[in-house]
C-alpha cells in the first residue's frame, strides 16, 4: 500500500524562525508533490506544488524535493503566528491519478 | 464567489436517518472527490469520479454512495447514518491535464450523528 508519512507535532517554533516540515513517501514512481496547510476547523488550502527534484521558493515557502531519497520538505521563513496549523503532505498516485495524503504535522508558532 | 462548494456546512442528525451532501464547482474541472477527515486520521477517499458516466469507490465507500449529476455536481449520501460517520467531510476537484493532480477542496460539511 503506497504511503505518505510525516510527524505528527506539534512542532512549536519561535516567531520569525524557520519552521521545517518533512515527509516521506513510499511509492518511487511518484512525479507530483504537495503542500497544504490545513486550519482547524476549515478546508485543506494548497500552498506549493514540486515536481522536480530541488528546490521551488514561492515567497517565505520553500518546497525541497529528493526523488532518490523519498523526501519532501517544506520550509517557512520568518514565521508568523498565522501559519499555525496542520501541513498536509499529498503526492500524487500516477497508477490511478489520486492524491495520497499524509496526515499532517501541526505546527505552532510561538509570540 | 467560491469556485467549489458545499451544502450544508453542518449537520446534526440522527441515526438510522438519509443524509445528502452536496457539492458544486465551477471551475470545470471533470474529476470530483468526497473525502472524510477524522482527527488524527488524516483525510480518506470515500468516492471519486472522473466523468459524469464514471464513478469510483475509494477506500472507505462502505455505507455511503454518491450521484454524479452533472459536471458540476456531484452528491454523498449516507443511506442510513451512524455515530461513526460523525465527521468532516471535504469534496474536492481537480484536472489533470492541466494541473498534474492538484485538488481543490470546498469549505466542508461537519456532519455529527446523534
Amino acid at each position: 500500500q503506497k504511503e505518505v508519512e510525516q510527524n505528527s507535532g506539534p512542532l512549536s517554533v519561535p516567531e520569525g524562525a524557520i519552521a521545517s516540515l518533512n515527509c516521506t513517501y513510499s511509492d518511487r514512481v511518484s512525479q507530483s508533490f504537495f503542500w497544504y496547510r490545513q486550519y482547524s476547523g476549515k478546508s485543506p488550502e494548497l500552498i506549493m506544488s514540486i515536481y522536480s527534484n530541488g528546490d521551488k521558493e514561492d515567497g517565505r515557502f520553500t518546497a525541497q524535493l529528493n526523488k532518490a531519497s523519498q523526501y519532501v520538505s517544506l520550509l517557512i521563513r520568518d514565521s508568523q503566528p498565522s501559519d499555525s496549523a496542520t501541513y498536509l503532505c499529498a503526492v500524487g498516485d500516477g497508477a490511478t491519478n489520486k492524491l495520497i495524503f499524509g496526515t499532517g504535522t501541526l505546527l505552532a508558532v510561538q509570540p | 464567489d467560491a469556485d467549489v462548494t458545499q451544502t450544508p456546512r453542518n449537520r446534526i442528525t440522527k441515526t438510522g436517518k438519509r443524509i445528502m451532501l452536496e457539492c458544486s464547482q465551477t471551475k470545470g474541472h471533470d474529476r470530483m472527490y468526497w473525502y472524510r477527515q477524522d482527527p488524527g486520521l488524516g483525510l480518506r477517499l470515500i468516492y471519486y469520479s472522473f466523468d459524469v458516466k464514471d464513478i469510483n469507490k475509494g477506500e472507505i465507500s462502505d455505507g455511503y454512495s454518491v450521484s454524479r449529476q452533472a459536471q458540476a455536481k456531484f452528491s454523498l449520501s449516507l443511506e442510513s447514518a451512524i455515530p461513526n460517520q460523525t465527521a468532516l467531510y471535504f469534496c474536492a476537484t481537480s484536472d489533470p491535464d492541466r494541473e498534474r493532480h492538484t485538488q481543490y477542496f470546498g469549505p466542508g460539511t461537519r456532519l455529527t450523528v446523534l
